[in-house]
């Protein structure tokens, strides 16, 4: 089946740093999503990548769609230390049958004040 | 606007036991997906409902079934329990699920424990 190959698998930083993660894919997807989930909680949205090319920004987030359609990476600038969680990227693919989202297995994200 | 809503939040059972738990999805979705997370799995994909019709479905016994009901609230069913299919099961409603530009929101979750 379909996988997602998700780096790092953690990350320990110093507040203040920039952090960046990536996925990439053996096969294309139209969408590329990145969550991020908190201990306890479900996923929460944090960019959605449509096209191709695609760099999307929200706040300190980054989030670049690749031009094969079988990657994609998350920045965060200047980190605080309520970034601290596990992002995930997914990757969907549309048209048929085929409504689901495929995971990486996360990063883990650990900010030291 | 409401968010994705699942009951109940946690829950224990017996391993043999059935369990059903219920999703409401955001008002105006009408695609409804449930995920399986495990420590050591990650995030599966179980299924995925649209106007009462499972679309697409993956890899898990027939013991997983849901269905989906006319105003788009969504239950899943598992029927004799495993200790491994203690998860958090997390459901996830899009306006139409599937093209581009229907994004997916998750609710909180509901926690399973088997034992």
């Amino acid at each position: 089946g379909q996988q997602l190959n998700q780096s790092p698998q953690s990350m320990f930083i110093q507040e203040g740093e920039d952090v960046s993660m990536n996925c990439t894919s053996s096969s294309i997807f139209n969408t590329w999503l990145w969550y991020k989930q908190d201990p306890g909680e479900g996923p929460v949205l944090l960019i959605a990548l449509y096209k191709a090319g695609e760099l999307t920004s929200n706040g300190r987030l980054t989030a670049q769609f690749g031009i094969t359609r079988k990657d994609s990476f998350l920045n965060i600038s200047a980190s605080i230390p309520s970034d601290v969680g596990i992002y995930f990227c997914a990757g969907q693919q549309s048209g048929g049958s085929n409504y689901k989202l495929t995971f990486g297995k996360g990063t883990l994200l650990t900010v030291n004040p | 606007k409401a968010g994705v809503t699942q009951t109940p939040r946690y829950l224990i059972k017996t391993r043999g036991q059935q369990v059903t738990l219920s999703c409401s999805p955001i008002s105006g979705h009408r695609s409804v997906s449930w995920y399986q997370q495990t420590p050591g799995q990650g995030l599966q994909f179980l299924f995925e409902y649209f106007s009462e019709t499972q679309r697409n479905k993956g890899n898990f016994p027939g013991r997983f079934s849901g269905r989906q009901f006319s105003n788009s609230r969504s239950e899943m069913n598992v029927s004799t329990l495993e200790l491994g299919d203690s998860a958090l099961y997390l459901c996830a409603s899009s306006v139409a699920g599937g093209s581009s530009g229907n994004t997916i929101y998750f609710g909180e979750g509901s926690w399973l424990t088997v034992v």
